[in-house]
């Protein structure tokens, strides 16, 4: 059973690139997130999707857009990288029922912007 | 400044060691999850907890908020090389649990188990 994949794992952009992270589940969740990860800031919730055809702003939306592309997809893209768009992003998943706040998360993924 | 302040921010101890990390928030926690996240991977989750003095175990883990709701602390005995890895709490900050999955999150903790 994958869970939750993310690709890619690594990329390193140049300042104004552009690019896509892709994340799908495999567990038939209705929710999905995307967050990063920054050195002593914990994880950010960037955006969200409580069901499949609906998006929303997290914390630090600036800089990216999102799509829900079906139920299983959910993908983060930056359309000018800056710098301070390096960092750990992670998708994640969570069903409709279980505990409300246990969320499935992916491996990461790595993007340095130069 | 965080809504959650996780201390201490990172952890050295010896392999048999006991630890206590602990969780703060200025607002009220309606639900406090653990999670542990190994070097270059993904959170797992370990535990939740909702009701004020609560407390809960899962192995040599124990987990417990405080009867106000604003502080939770997480306390490891005997510990073990399989323990290192940056905890972190995640809280939902919504009266009723209305955030839907949308946790605020501490900024973590590194423990390192040496043995």
């Amino acid at each position: 059973n994958a869970g939750v994949t993310q690709t890619p794992k690594f990329q390193v952009l140049k300042t104004g690139q552009s690019m896509t992270l892709q994340c799908a589940q495999d567990m038939n969740h209705n929710s999905m997130y995307w967050y990063r990860q920054d050195p002593g800031m914990g994880l950010r919730l960037i955006y969200y999707s409580a069901s499949e055809g609906t998006t929303d702003k997290g914390e630090v939306p600036n800089g990216y857009n999102v799509s829900r592309l079906n139920k299983r997809e959910f993908s983060l893209r930056l359309e000018s990288a800056a710098p301070s768009q390096t960092s750990v992003y992670f998708c994640a998943s969570k069903g409709q029922g279980g505990i409300t706040g246990e969320l499935f998360f992916g491996e990461g993924s790595r993007l340095t912007v130069l | 400044s965080q809504e959650l302040e996780q201390s201490p921010q990172s952890l050295i101890v010896q392999e048999g060691k006991n630890l206590t990390i602990n969780c703060t928030s200025s607002k009220t926690l309606y639900g406090l999850y653990w999670y542990k996240q190994k070097y270059g991977e993904g959170l797992i989750f370990l535990m939740m907890l909702q009701k004020g003095g609560e407390e809960k175990s899962h192995e040599k883990i124990t987990a417990k908020l405080d009867e106000k709701k604003q502080q939770s602390s997480l306390h490891i005995t005997a510990s073990q090389p399989s323990h290192a890895g940056i905890y972190l709490c995640g809280a939902d900050l919504n009266a009723g649990g209305t955030s839907y999955g949308k946790l605020t999150f501490g900024q973590g903790t590194i423990l390192t188990v040496h043995p």
